[in-house]
Protein backbone atom coordinates (compact mmCIF):
# COMPACT_ATOMS: atom_id res chain seq x y z
CA UNK A 1 0.00 0.00 0.00
CA UNK A 2 1.04 3.55 -1.00
CA UNK A 3 1.23 5.83 1.79
CA UNK A 4 1.81 9.82 1.79
CA UNK A 5 2.66 11.76 4.76
CA UNK A 6 2.05 15.71 4.53
CA UNK A 7 3.53 18.04 7.05
CA UNK A 8 2.86 19.98 8.84
CA UNK A 9 -0.53 18.91 9.63
CA UNK A 10 -2.03 22.62 10.99
CA UNK A 11 -0.35 25.69 9.86
CA UNK A 12 -1.25 29.42 10.56
CA UNK A 13 0.30 32.01 9.26
CA UNK A 14 0.06 35.87 9.16
CA UNK A 15 -0.48 37.69 5.43
CA UNK A 16 2.74 38.59 3.78
CA UNK A 17 4.54 35.10 5.53
CA UNK A 18 5.85 32.75 3.16
CA UNK A 19 5.49 28.50 3.73
CA UNK A 20 6.77 25.21 2.67
CA UNK A 21 3.99 22.10 3.00
CA UNK A 22 5.37 18.95 2.78
CA UNK A 23 4.38 15.69 0.94
CA UNK A 24 6.64 12.37 1.58
CA UNK A 25 6.25 8.70 0.65
CA UNK A 26 8.30 5.72 0.54
CA UNK A 27 7.04 3.97 -2.61
CA UNK A 28 7.32 6.13 -6.10
CA UNK A 29 5.12 7.48 -7.37
CA UNK A 30 4.75 8.13 -11.73
CA UNK A 31 2.75 11.57 -10.99
CA UNK A 32 1.65 13.90 -8.27
CA UNK A 33 -0.73 16.43 -7.73
CA UNK A 34 -1.95 19.24 -5.40
CA UNK A 35 -5.38 19.96 -4.43
CA UNK A 36 -6.84 22.84 -2.11
CA UNK A 37 -10.05 22.60 -0.60
CA UNK A 38 -12.16 25.28 0.87
CA UNK A 39 -14.41 24.97 3.67
CA UNK A 40 -17.71 23.04 2.33
CA UNK A 41 -16.55 22.33 -0.89
CA UNK A 42 -14.79 19.90 -3.01
CA UNK A 43 -11.01 19.72 -3.42
CA UNK A 44 -10.08 21.50 -6.56
CA UNK A 45 -6.83 20.56 -8.67
CA UNK A 46 -4.08 22.86 -8.63
CA UNK A 47 -0.81 20.74 -10.78
CA UNK A 48 -0.03 17.96 -11.65
CA UNK A 49 4.13 16.88 -11.24
CA UNK A 50 5.51 14.14 -13.21
CA UNK A 51 9.19 14.42 -14.20
CA UNK A 52 11.93 13.79 -11.07
CA UNK A 53 12.71 17.22 -10.58
CA UNK A 54 10.33 18.86 -12.02
CA UNK A 55 9.21 22.81 -10.57
CA UNK A 56 5.64 23.89 -11.71
CA UNK A 57 4.98 27.76 -10.71
CA UNK A 58 1.56 28.68 -10.65
CA UNK A 59 1.57 32.59 -9.62
CA UNK A 60 2.34 32.76 -5.78
CA UNK A 61 2.71 28.93 -5.51
CA UNK A 62 6.09 26.63 -6.40
CA UNK A 63 5.45 23.01 -6.52
CA UNK A 64 8.44 20.69 -6.80
CA UNK A 65 8.76 16.63 -7.42
CA UNK A 66 11.66 15.54 -5.84
CA UNK A 67 14.03 13.83 -8.03
CA UNK A 68 13.29 10.33 -6.92
CA UNK A 69 9.65 11.16 -7.34
CA UNK A 70 9.10 10.05 -3.72
CA UNK A 71 8.23 13.50 -2.28
CA UNK A 72 6.90 16.96 -2.92
CA UNK A 73 6.79 20.10 -1.65
CA UNK A 74 4.47 23.43 -2.24
CA UNK A 75 5.97 27.04 -1.61
CA UNK A 76 3.66 29.95 -1.28
CA UNK A 77 5.23 33.21 -1.52
CA UNK A 78 3.82 36.29 0.34
CA UNK A 79 0.95 34.50 1.76
CA UNK A 80 -2.54 35.90 1.42
CA UNK A 81 -6.01 34.87 3.31
CA UNK A 82 -7.53 33.14 -0.03
CA UNK A 83 -4.86 30.94 -0.09
CA UNK A 84 -6.33 29.58 3.45
CA UNK A 85 -7.72 26.13 2.86
CA UNK A 86 -6.95 22.21 3.17
CA UNK A 87 -3.90 21.76 1.06
CA UNK A 88 -4.08 17.58 -0.28
CA UNK A 89 -1.69 15.89 -2.23
CA UNK A 90 -2.41 12.98 -4.17
CA UNK A 91 -0.32 10.29 -6.52
CA UNK A 92 -0.71 7.24 -8.02
CA UNK A 93 -4.03 6.70 -10.44
CA UNK A 94 -1.70 4.51 -12.91
CA UNK A 95 -3.83 1.86 -12.89
CA UNK A 96 -6.82 1.59 -15.41
CA UNK A 97 -9.02 2.65 -12.31
CA UNK A 98 -6.76 5.29 -12.26
CA UNK A 99 -7.41 5.02 -7.71
CA UNK A 100 -5.14 7.77 -6.21
CA UNK A 101 -3.49 8.16 -3.05
CA UNK A 102 -4.46 10.81 -0.71
CA UNK A 103 -2.66 12.12 1.85
CA UNK A 104 -4.25 13.88 5.36
CA UNK A 105 -3.85 17.35 4.14
CA UNK A 106 -2.28 20.26 5.76
CA UNK A 107 -4.60 22.67 7.10
CA UNK A 108 -3.50 26.40 6.54
CA UNK A 109 -5.09 29.53 7.84
CA UNK A 110 -3.51 32.80 6.62
CA UNK A 111 -4.70 35.39 8.67
CA UNK A 112 -4.97 39.44 7.63
CA UNK B 1 -13.87 22.49 -18.29
CA UNK B 2 -15.13 19.39 -16.90
CA UNK B 3 -18.18 19.81 -13.95
CA UNK B 4 -19.08 17.00 -11.46
CA UNK B 5 -22.53 17.84 -10.17
CA UNK B 6 -24.05 16.08 -7.07
CA UNK B 7 -27.32 16.37 -6.66
CA UNK B 8 -27.26 17.79 -3.29
CA UNK B 9 -25.58 20.07 -0.95
CA UNK B 10 -26.90 19.39 2.38
CA UNK B 11 -29.16 15.94 3.19
CA UNK B 12 -30.57 15.19 6.51
CA UNK B 13 -32.41 11.75 7.01
CA UNK B 14 -33.15 9.50 9.75
CA UNK B 15 -31.87 6.49 10.73
CA UNK B 16 -32.88 3.55 9.01
CA UNK B 17 -33.68 5.58 5.59
CA UNK B 18 -32.52 4.36 2.12
CA UNK B 19 -30.46 7.84 0.68
CA UNK B 20 -29.53 7.86 -2.64
CA UNK B 21 -26.38 10.25 -3.77
CA UNK B 22 -26.40 11.18 -7.37
CA UNK B 23 -23.29 12.58 -9.02
CA UNK B 24 -22.91 12.87 -12.78
CA UNK B 25 -19.63 14.38 -14.99
CA UNK B 26 -20.23 15.92 -17.99
CA UNK B 27 -16.44 14.94 -19.88
CA UNK B 28 -16.85 11.49 -21.15
CA UNK B 29 -14.44 10.38 -17.77
CA UNK B 30 -14.17 6.50 -17.28
CA UNK B 31 -13.26 6.48 -13.82
CA UNK B 32 -15.74 7.82 -11.17
CA UNK B 33 -15.04 7.51 -7.34
CA UNK B 34 -17.16 7.41 -4.07
CA UNK B 35 -15.25 9.41 -0.80
CA UNK B 36 -16.11 10.04 3.02
CA UNK B 37 -14.54 13.01 4.47
CA UNK B 38 -14.29 13.40 8.43
CA UNK B 39 -12.21 15.50 10.39
CA UNK B 40 -8.91 13.66 11.12
CA UNK B 41 -9.58 11.00 8.70
CA UNK B 42 -8.82 12.53 5.82
CA UNK B 43 -10.18 11.27 2.38
CA UNK B 44 -11.28 7.74 2.20
CA UNK B 45 -12.58 5.50 -0.95
CA UNK B 46 -15.74 3.96 -0.33
CA UNK B 47 -16.11 2.62 -4.10
CA UNK B 48 -14.92 2.92 -7.54
CA UNK B 49 -16.34 2.43 -10.90
CA UNK B 50 -13.82 2.19 -14.15
CA UNK B 51 -16.39 1.48 -16.64
CA UNK B 52 -20.09 1.36 -17.01
CA UNK B 53 -21.22 -1.46 -14.91
CA UNK B 54 -18.19 -2.27 -13.10
CA UNK B 55 -17.69 -1.48 -9.76
CA UNK B 56 -15.07 -1.77 -7.03
CA UNK B 57 -14.70 -2.02 -3.44
CA UNK B 58 -12.86 0.45 -1.74
CA UNK B 59 -11.73 0.67 1.63
CA UNK B 60 -14.72 1.44 3.81
CA UNK B 61 -17.58 -0.03 1.44
CA UNK B 62 -19.51 -1.48 4.33
CA UNK B 63 -22.98 -0.30 4.73
CA UNK B 64 -22.87 1.45 1.06
CA UNK B 65 -23.79 0.35 -2.81
CA UNK B 66 -23.20 1.91 -5.73
CA UNK B 67 -24.42 1.69 -9.33
CA UNK B 68 -23.11 3.24 -12.64
CA UNK B 69 -25.61 2.12 -14.93
CA UNK B 70 -24.80 4.79 -17.51
CA UNK B 71 -20.84 6.69 -18.27
CA UNK B 72 -21.54 9.76 -16.53
CA UNK B 73 -23.55 9.28 -13.40
CA UNK B 74 -22.44 7.00 -10.49
CA UNK B 75 -24.97 6.52 -7.79
CA UNK B 76 -24.07 6.01 -4.17
CA UNK B 77 -26.70 4.37 -2.48
CA UNK B 78 -26.80 3.48 1.74
CA UNK B 79 -28.43 0.89 2.21
CA UNK B 80 -30.18 1.94 5.77
CA UNK B 81 -28.41 4.99 6.84
CA UNK B 82 -26.78 5.06 10.40
CA UNK B 83 -25.63 8.05 12.06
CA UNK B 84 -21.85 6.81 12.01
CA UNK B 85 -22.56 7.54 8.11
CA UNK B 86 -22.96 11.42 8.99
CA UNK B 87 -20.09 12.82 7.22
CA UNK B 88 -19.04 14.62 3.53
CA UNK B 89 -19.34 12.55 0.73
CA UNK B 90 -17.30 13.98 -2.54
CA UNK B 91 -17.75 12.73 -5.46
CA UNK B 92 -15.00 12.35 -8.15
CA UNK B 93 -13.88 11.58 -11.91
CA UNK B 94 -10.91 10.96 -13.57
CA UNK B 95 -9.87 9.57 -17.03
CA UNK B 96 -8.27 6.41 -17.44
CA UNK B 97 -4.13 6.73 -17.70
CA UNK B 98 -4.18 5.49 -21.18
CA UNK B 99 -6.19 8.59 -22.55
CA UNK B 100 -4.61 11.78 -23.39
CA UNK B 101 -5.06 14.00 -20.01
CA UNK B 102 -5.07 10.55 -17.85
CA UNK B 103 -2.98 10.62 -14.30
CA UNK B 104 -3.56 14.14 -14.36
CA UNK B 105 -5.88 13.53 -11.22
CA UNK B 106 -9.30 13.89 -10.10
CA UNK B 107 -12.37 16.68 -10.76
CA UNK B 108 -14.20 16.67 -7.74
CA UNK B 109 -18.04 17.37 -7.16
CA UNK B 110 -18.59 20.26 -4.50
CA UNK B 111 -19.75 17.65 -2.03
CA UNK B 112 -22.72 16.30 -0.12
CA UNK B 113 -22.65 17.00 3.58
CA UNK B 114 -25.38 14.35 4.86
CA UNK B 115 -26.46 14.14 8.47
CA UNK B 116 -28.51 10.99 9.64
CA UNK B 117 -30.21 11.71 13.02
Amino acid sequence: TQLLEQSPQFLSIQEGENLTVYCNSSSVFSSLQWYRQEPGEGPVLLVTVVTGGEVKKLKRLTFQFGDARKDSSLHITAAQPGDTGLYLCAGGGDTNAGKSTFGDGTTLTVKP
Amino acid sequence: DVKVTQSSRYLVKRTGEKVFLECVQDMDHENMFWYRQDPGLGLRLIYFSYDVKMKEKGDIPEGYSVSREKKERFSLILESASTNQTSMYLCASSLVPRRLGGRKGYTFGSGTRLTVV
